[in-house]
């Protein structure tokens, strides 16, 4: 299967804390992206990295990348109530193949 | 800021029926997609278009479902005989290049009774 795995499946975390999630996958990649859900709603772009690079920012969220293990994770620091979503990762090659996500709920 | 968007934001058919959603991707893309979401499940690829054509579909995109650019700005997604299992969130995207970042649309949630 293309498709990434997250991990964990569902995330509790106390306002403040940092959350990360993982994902993992078989193929090889040309990039890949992290996508946020909030229930019912649509997707929205969060970061995406690059086959060829091993970590990035933006603003709160960390990604790294490591195609030899086939995983990447992301982080989120100071986690906010507003952060209650569910995540996706989305390998693409000439599509997106979602995970199934990870679903965080951060409680105030 | 650019986005896609989706319209009806929910539908109601009747098994049977013909359905048609439809999406107006950000202007400068020339990539289309849709996809969606049965509740409770994954994100699943259905098509991608170019050029006015299809790109590439999965095994979901049978014959019942069809896509169209009508006009310079419009993409549309019909099911022709919609089934119970159709009812989902369907997810418009589009992106200004083969594979990386595409936006997305808020979707439509299609409830077939």
């Amino acid at each position: 299967s293309q498709q990434g795995e997250e991990d964990p499946q569902a995330l509790s975390i106390q306002e403040g804390e940092n959350a990360t999630m993982n994902c993992s996958y078989k193929t090889s990649i040309n990039n890949l992206q992290w996508y946020r859900q909030n229930s019912g709603r649509g997707l929205v772009h969060l970061i995406l990295i690059r086959s060829n690079e091993r970590e990035k920012h933006s603003g709160r969220l960390r990604v790294t990348l490591d195609t030899s293990k086939k995983s990447s994770s992301l982080l989120i620091t100071a986690s906010r109530a507003a952060d209650t979503a569910s995540y996706f990762c989305a390998l693409t090659g000439n599509q997106f193949y979602f995970g199934t996500g990870t679903s965080l709920t951060v409680i105030p | 800021e650019p986005e896609v968007t989706q319209t009806p934001s929910h539908q109601v058919t009747q098994m049977g029926q013909e359905v048609i959603l439809r999406c107006v991707p950000i202007s400068n893309h020339l990539y289309f997609y849709w996809y969606r979401q049965i509740l409770g499940q994954k994100v699943e690829f259905l098509v991608s278009f170019y050029n006015n054509e299809i790109s590439e579909k999965s095994e979901i995109f049978d014959d019942q479902f069809s896509v169209e650019r009508p006009d310079g700005s419009n993409f549309t997604l019909k099911i022709r005989s919609t089934k119970l299992e159709d009812s989902a969130m369907y997810f418009c995207a589009s992106s200004n290049q083969w594979g990386p970042e595409a936006f997305f649309g808020q979707g439509t949630r299609l409830t077939v009774v």
